[in-house]
């Protein structure tokens, strides 16, 4: 089956640190580009972070850099996200999501991060 | 970074009846070296993830009904949706994705009366 699932999400105090994990399973997920989307409580969609295919180039939201580290492992079809320096700000479901060409799109359902002392 | 302005905030549409929604971008989406404009349109439907509506401006995505359009050029873009139904209640984004930072617009709640 063609899916992302997200996992790690959870309950983590202010300043803390928390580590996202996505699993791709159904399509070349060593050939794609993989995004971060995150969306805070009743808000839109905001863009997190991005990598490509072989991990050569890396993007980050100004809202997560110096913070937050994007990595993947092709070899375990497995996009992580290492959010440190949290704050209330961040409290968001976190969308593991991949793009292709001709309109393949993909998103996971979603991974709750609530940061609250 | 690109600004995404999307307008109206919200909508409320009879039944079988068309609605519009625009997108504005604060640069042009165009890439003159392969002809294509990227932007996309997600619908988040109550409670579940964005799906793909359109992409590259107006190619509608695997199995969306042919009721659901998009056109514009450059700049200024429009979802249209030519009889409403039920089901396509939601939150509807536009989102650029010529240059990261990837960028979404505010979206539009779509009701039906």
């Amino acid at each position: 089956e063609v899916q992302l699932v997200e996992s790690g999400g959870g309950l983590v105090k202010p300043g803390g640190s928390l580590r996202l994990s996505c699993a791709a399973s159904g399509f070349t997920f060593s050939s794609y580009t993989m995004t971060w989307v995150r969306q805070a409580p009743g808000r839109g969609l905001e863009w997190v972070s991005s990598i490509t295919a072989t991990s050569s180039n890396i993007f980050y939201a100004d809202s997560v850099k110096r913070r937050f580290r994007i990595s993947r492992d092709n070899a375990k079809n497995s996009l992580l996200l290492q959010m440190s320096s949290l704050s209330a700000e961040d409290t968001a479901v976190y969308y593991c999501h991949v793009r292709g060409v001709d309109g393949f799109d993909l998103w996971g359902r979603g991974t709750l991060v609530t940061v609250s002392s | 970074d690109i600004v995404m302005t999307q307008s109206p905030l919200s909508l409320s549409v009879t039944p079988g009846e068309p609605a519009s929604i625009s997108c504005r971008s604060s640069q042009s989406l165009l890439d003159s070296d392969v002809g294509n404009t990227y932007v996309d349109w997600y619908l988040q439907k109550p409670g579940q993830s964005p799906q793909l509506l359109i992409y590259a401006l107006s190619y509608r995505a695997s199995g969306v009904p042919d009721r659901f359009s998009g056109s514009g050029s450059g700049t200024d873009f429009t979802l249209k949706i030519s009889r409403v139904e039920a089901e396509d209640v939601g939150v509807y984004y536009c989102m650029q994705r010529i240059e990261f930072p990837l960028t979404f617009g505010g979206g539009t709640k779509v009701e039906i009366k």
